[in-house]
């Protein structure tokens, strides 16, 4: 049973480009979660998906950053003309239900370095 | 979801039992105590989570004070594998309202040989 996938691991944009990042949670779970972790900090939570719906987006950037969660096919954060500053890891997790027991299962996230 | 604290860093000697203390003194009563760890470079792993009662697992085991307002987790024989960074996270377990996990710095346990 495959956990949960991010690709690509590592990605290098320049300035002003954008990054999509990919996320595939584990089989049978239908609800996603982004959290991005700046250098030498914590996990912030960015966004919580379930199957076409955005459940809540309290931590996103309010501009730059969008998400989704299509019927078919991964989960996809995106960012649009990135700066310096976007440079963190990225990490995606999912889970089976959205209330219960409260686990999570992450993926090993994705590098984001930012030129 | 409450606050925890948690004491920056720790050391433990191979083979020996690492006790990670939290402190939540502003918990709910209808909230969960949660640990997961990260490993370096890795996406967090969740380790264990209860309500008040004590609770074991294959990983570790974990204490909630009678009142409630503090916890330990116990990894019994720590191994250098076990080196990570260990989070204490307090949340309502059935929240319809969104279920993020909220890290704080957590502990940065070293385990020596």
């Amino acid at each position: 049973n495959a956990g949960v996938m991010q690709n690509p691991r590592h990605l290098v944009r320049r300035r002003g480009q954008e990054a999509r990042l990919r996320c595939s949670p584990m089989k049978g779970h239908s609800h996603v979660y982004w959290y991005r972790q700046l250098p030498e900090e914590g996990l912030k939570f960015m966004v919580y998906l379930q199957k076409e719906n955005i459940i809540d987006e309290s931590g996103m950037p309010k501009e730059r950053f969008s998400a989704e969660f299509p019927k078919e096919g991964p989960s996809i954060l995106r960012i649009q003309q990135v700066v310096r500053g976007d440079s963190a890891a990225y990490f995606c997790a999912s889970s089976p239900t959205g209330s219960g027991n409260g686990e999570q299962f992450f993926g090993p996230g994705t590098r984001l370095t930012v030129l | 979801d409450a606050k925890t604290t948690q004491p920056p860093s720790m050391d433990c000697a191979e083979g020996r039992a690492a006790n990670l203390p939290c402190n939540h003194s502003t918990i709910s009563g209808n909230e969960y105590v949660y640990w997961y760890r990260q490993i370096h470079s890795q996406g967090p792993q969740y380790i264990i989570h209860g309500l008040k009662n004590n609770e074991t697992n294959e990983m570790a085991s974990l204490i909630i004070t009678e009142d409630r307002k503090s916890s330990t987790l116990i990894l019994p024989h720590a191994t250098l594998r076990d080196t990570a960074v260990y989070y204490c996270i307090v949340r309502v377990a059935n929240n319809n309202a969104g279920n993020m996990l909220t890290f704080g710095g957590g502990t940065r346990l070293m385990v020596k040989p």
